[in-house]
């Protein structure tokens, strides 16, 4: 499978404990993103890397949120300190970069935050 | 208010018939406007991406049809299958950010 994978699909945490997830993109692909998704809502931006570069962060990203792609490969995002609003979906895609290129995502991490 | 809103929020159909969502958009300066597939518990998947010059473009049985001056989009499906049941997130790219609409969530019915 050549596409996006997340580790792991799934994690249950207690609150205040750190949870660290991995994303593997699409080997060519030199942009990756994180996105965050709640029930019944669209993905929310949460920061983006060009190669081991993190462009841009949302002032979503709180500063218990540290996300890092070392060497421009795989990325990681860490939640220190878990909070109960911190259950959603976790996606990571990545893309091109070039404007009309579409964003390929994995299937997320889905953190339930007790 | 959301930059990129879509309706219906819920639809329910029956297999076999045709559906069509829309999308309405306020954000500029528009770039390019695509439709995504998300099953339950899994990734976005691209059915279409479309520039300020395409107001048409097709997926097999999803049509796209984006009007910019309106601002509107909207995404057709023909002789729905059960395997349609999603959500479909409209995403509009402004200058280099990605913003989604919250989606509509398609329920086929045998």
């Amino acid at each position: 499978d050549t596409g996006v994978s997340q580790d792991p699909r799934h994690k249950i945490t207690k609150r205040g404990q750190n949870v660290t997830f991995r994303c593997d993109p699409i080997s060519e692909h030199n942009r990756l993103y994180w996105y965050r998704q709640t029930l019944g809502q669209g993905p929310e931006f949460l920061t983006y890397f060009q190669n081991e570069a993190q462009l841009e962060k949302s002032r979503l990203l709180s500063d218990r949120f540290s996300a890092e792609r070392p060497k421009g490969s795989f990325s990681t995002l860490e939640i220190q300190r878990t909070e109960q609003g911190d259950s959603a979906m976790y996606l990571c895609a990545s893309s091109l970069g070039v404007s009309g290129s579409p964003l390929h995502f994995g299937n997320g991490t889905r953190l339930t935050v007790t | 208010k959301n930059q990129v809103e879509q309706s219906p929020q819920s639809l329910i159909i029956l297999e076999g018939k045709n559906c069509t969502l829309q999308c309405n958009y306020t954000v500029s300066p528009f770039s390019n406007l695509r439709w995504y597939k998300q099953d339950t518990g899994r990734g976005p998947v691209s059915l279409t991406i479309m520039t300020f010059s395409e107001n048409t473009k097709s997926n097999g049985r999803y049509t796209a049809t984006l009007d910019a001056d309106t601002k509107q989009s909207s995404l057709h499906i023909t002789a729905s299958q059960l395997s349609d049941s999603a959500s479909y997130i409209c995403v509009v790219l402004v200058t280099d950010k990605l913003i989604f609409g919250t989606g509509t969530r398609l329920q086929v019915f045998p």
